[in-house]
This record gives structure tokens, C-alpha cells and sequence, in this order.
């Protein structure tokens, strides 16, 4: 089936500090990652994406990562700031236009 | 740019009736929209893909007589909750496809319901 699992849930840093959520996935079928940022009350933003032909992409302090072989791909935010706070969420399009969220994390950044 | 609109932002309700909500692409033309809900600290769940011209393809245990959905333009589709009960209550965000054969999703503001 199509599955999505993400970790952590919750997740506290220090400003300043990075900060790295994982996602695991079923399908190796599977060929567009996006990472999405939702604050409270408010739409899904894309921050950034990865497609299945490419290892790693990077955009200021936000990266992610894509293993294929492993099924896994994560997200890297380094020199955080409050405004960072917010509750992350992965998705796979599994080849159907269709994306599958993962369970999101919830991010704090301590000042 | 790609901005999705959504109309209401939040409704209230009485148990029974039926709430439409609308979600407009303003500035392309969608062929395909999807239509989710997220509960109070949950992720998205998919409800349904909405493809302009023909009728929805829903998610596996999404009633389709309950969560009508009518995509008659490539810029506008709306779902409407029939019947609503206290369970129904959520948030509702819908998003769409800019591209023919693009994969990212632009997502609406979402649509909060409370049904009393």
C-alpha cells in the first residue's frame, strides 16, 4: 500500500541549531517529495521539493535529502529562527497525482 | 503565480443542513483539484481528486452522497456537505494542479466548519 511515516512528531531546538525530520515511505515507485509548512489555522506552504532523479536539493537553510534506495528522505533546516515554528509535513506523490501526508512534526524553536 | 482561493473561510452550522464551500484557482486554470480534511492536530486526509468535466474519484471510506463534489470549470470546484452531523466538523482545504502532468499542489486557505 501507499504508505508515509514521519518522525519525530515533536521536535524543540535552540535558535541557532538545525534541525532534521525524516520520512520513510513504501512504494519505490515513488518519484516527487515535497516538504510542506503550516502554521496554525493556515494552508499547507511548499518549501521545498525533491524529485526521484536527484539526491539532494537546497534552497538558503532549507535541504532535503532523498536515499531511493532506502525509501527515505529528510528534511534539514539549519540556523533556525522563531518564525520556523510551525508543524511540518512530508508527501509522496506515489506515480498517481496523488500526495499521501505524512503525520506532520510539530517544530518549536526555543529562543 | 499559482493562488487558490476558498469560500468560506469558516461556516457554522445546524445539524442537517447542507454547507457548499468553494474553491477557485484565481490565477490559472486547474483541470484537477483535491479536496481534504484535517482534524485538530492530524495530518491531511485526501477525500476526493475533483477533475474538471467528469465526476470526482473518491478516497476509500468517503461517502460520495455525503461529500458532493462538481467541478464545472477549470477554475472553480466546489464540495458540498449534505446532511451535516457534529462529526463533520474539520477543516476543509482543497488544492489544485496548476499544470497538466504537474505534481505540485497549491493549496486553498482552508474552510473551517462547526456543525452545532
Amino acid at each position: 500500500g501507499e504508505n508515509v511515516e514521519q518522525h519525530p512528531s515533536t521536535l524543540s531546538v535552540q535558535e541557532g541549531d538545525s534541525a532534521v525530520i525524516k520520512c520513510t515511505y513504501s512504494d519505490s515507485a515513488s518519484n516527487y517529495f515535497p516538504w510542506y509548512k503550516q502554521e496554525l489555522g493556515k494552508r499547507p506552504q511548499l518549501i521545498i521539493d525533491i524529485r526521484s532523479n536527484v539526491g539532494e536539493k537546497k534552497d538558503q537553510r532549507i535541504a532535503v535529502t532523498l536515499n531511493k534506495t532506502a525509501k527515505h528522505f529528510s528534511l534539514h533546516i539549519t540556523e533556525t529562527q522563531p518564525e520556523d515554528s510551525a508543524v511540518y509535513f512530508c508527501a509522496v506523490n506515489f506515480g498517481n497525482e496523488k500526495l499521501t501526508f505524512g503525520t506532520g512534526t510539530r517544530l518549536t524553536i526555543i529562543p | 503565480g499559482a493562488v487558490v482561493s476558498q469560500h468560506p473561510s469558516r461556516v457554522i452550522c445546524k445539524s442537517g443542513t447542507s454547507v457548499k464551500i468553494e474553491c477557485r484557482s484565481l490565477d490559472f486554470q486547474a483541470t484537477t483539484m483535491f479536496w481534504y480534511r484535517q482534524f485538530p492536530k492530524k495530518s491531511l486526509m485526501l477525500m476526493a481528486t475533483s477533475n474538471e468535466g467528469s465526476k470526482a474519484t473518491y478516497e476509500q471510506g468517503v461517502e460520495k452522497d455525503k461529500f458532493l463534489i462538481n467541478h464545472a470549470s477549470l477554475t472553480l470546484s466546489t464540495l458540498t456537505v449534505t446532511s451535516a452531523h457534529p462529526e463533520d466538523s474539520s477543516f476543509y482545504i482543497c488544492s489544485a494542479l496548476r499544470d497538466a502532468g504537474s505534481e505540485t499542489q497549491y493549496f486553498g486557505p482552508g474552510t473551517r466548519l462547526l456543525v452545532l
